[in-house]
């Protein structure tokens, strides 16, 4: 099945600097890459994706990339704010509509 | 608001007990997902169901069963509860196939269960 792993598992970065976590993948036939935002106390939420037929995709301060090729896509981060602080989890979509989680990045901003 | 409600939020019972966790998805998703997400844990996928159908399966204990009804809410019951079962439960939904079918996961809340 599929394997996500995920890096790093904590990050800690100065207010308005950038972060960038990094998730590899095992299975070449997975289509579909999301990473969900973990608030404290919350659930999981969407907070940009991208599909296996583009390469790059940004949202404001937020962008990831994918690269088929190495089967690796990373979550960007522009002029951190504090409350980007939360837990990032990036996923693998695989054709079987399986969804295999990274095991998270605590990401800390600090004011 | 996702619009997916999971009760209860929170839970304390004994080592041994059955508990019951309930998830509503969201209005016109045909799909439930339950994942387990322990202290500094990542999500571990436990179960899917699609319109009252097992459609996966996870690394779900023996112990632990689920079901969707016909109304599409679902149920995971845990039983002869162990010490390491204490855990955020996370219900997610999505229309699930088709079309309208994204891949983007709807998540509750969660329910948090201790246990003593």
């Amino acid at each position: 099945g599929e394997n996500v792993e995920q890096h790093p598992s904590t990050l800690s970065v100065q207010e308005g600097d950038s972060a960038v976590i990094k998730c590899t993948y095992s299975d070449s036939a997975s289509n579909y890459f999301p990473w969900y935002k973990q608030e404290l106390g919350k659930g999981p939420q969407l907070i940009i994706d991208i599909r296996s037929n583009v390469g790059e995709k940004k949202d404001q301060r937020i962008a990831v990339t994918l690269n088929k090729t190495a089967k690796h896509f990373s979550l960007h981060i522009t002029e951190t704010q504090p409350e980007d602080s939360a837990v990032y989890f990036c996923a693998a979509l695989s054709l079987a509509g399986k969804s295999t989680f990274g095991d998270g990045t605590t990401l800390t901003v600090k004011p | 608001d996702s619009g997916v409600t999971q009760t209860p939020k929170h839970l304390i019972t004994a080592t041994g007990q059955r508990v019951t966790l309930r998830c509503s998805p969201r209005s016109g998703d045909l799909s439930v997902y339950w994942y387990q997400q322990s202290l500094d844990q990542g999500l571990q996928f436990l179960i899917q169901y699609y319109n009252g159908e097992e459609r996966a399966k996870g690394n779900i204990l023996e112990r632990f069963s689920a079901q969707q009804f016909p109304d599409l809410h679902s149920e995971l019951n845990l039983s002869s509860l162990e010490l390491g079962d204490s855990a955020l439960y996370f219900c997610a939904s999505s229309v699930g196939l088709g079309d309208r079918y994204t891949g983007e996961l709807f998540f509750g809340e969660g329910s948090r269960l201790t246990v003593l």
